[in-house]
């Protein structure tokens, strides 16, 4: 039922280490976003997808690489994981400008 | 840089009253839109405002948009203890569409 699902919720690794988020929405929704939230809650786009072509990259490392396999899913993957990247990631999709929020994937670079 | 910027950062009031927030952002925009975000769980879409509106209403929620001064301003009226969370203004600049940036946000607190 839920409409944006992201996982895992959870992620403890280790420096160095690579990892994935996946994402899936169940909207119909043509628009997909990366965005990371800070220690200090502060949101930062990272990246958006429409229809599976990437249209939004922020200056966000080379590090970090988004695949849109079809319209409902935009995963994260992120190589050689850094302290700076602890952080909680959310995807969302959105309709009509509205954005649609999953519940997020708190990382923690060890 | 950032587009939006909120005031005050933290608002802690008694239940039953008003809460005022504002937000400033820099460039034009084709809308501006109020999320909330309650701990641990992703944002919540309140209520959006398009640039040729001045001001809207949802249930409790009213939103007042002034493009000549770039601000924006929720007000939460009779509020109660599950108001408490963290609000946060999004602009959609009018030069980059599906560009949706957020502002730093206002925790809010309301005291039963």
């Amino acid at each position: 039922d839920t409409a944006v699902s992201q996982t895992p919720k959870y992620l403890v690794t280790q420096m160095g280490n690579d990892k994935s988020i996946k994402c899936e929405q169940n909207l119909g929704h043509d628009t997909m976003y990366w965005y990371k939230q800070d220690s200090k809650k502060f949101l930062k786009i990272m990246f958006s997808y429409n229809n599976k072509e990437l249209i939004i990259n922020e200056t966000v490392p080379n590090r970090f690489s988004p695949k849109s396999p079809d319209k409902a899913h935009l995963n994260l993957h992120i190589n050689s994981l850094e302290l700076g990247d602890s952080a909680v990631y959310f995807c969302a999709s959105s309709l009509n400008e509205k954005l649609f929020f999953g519940s997020g994937t708190q990382l923690s670079v060890l | 840089s950032q587009q939006g910027e909120e005031d005050p950062q933290a608002l802690s009031i008694q239940e039953g009253e008003n809460a005022t927030m504002n937000c400033s952002y820099k460039t034009s925009i084709n809308n501006l839109q109020w999320y909330r975000q309650n701990s641990g769980r992703g944002l919540v879409h309140l209520i959006l405002i398009r640039s040729n509106e001045r001001e809207k209403h949802s249930g409790r929620l009213r939103v007042t948009l002034d493009t000549s001064k770039k601000s924006s301003s929720l007000l939460i009226t009779a509020s109660r203890a599950a108001d408490t969370a963290s609000y946060f203004c999004a602009t959609e600049s009018k030069t980059s569409y599906d560009k949706v940036i957020f502002g730093p946000g206002t925790s809010l607190s309301v005291i039963p």
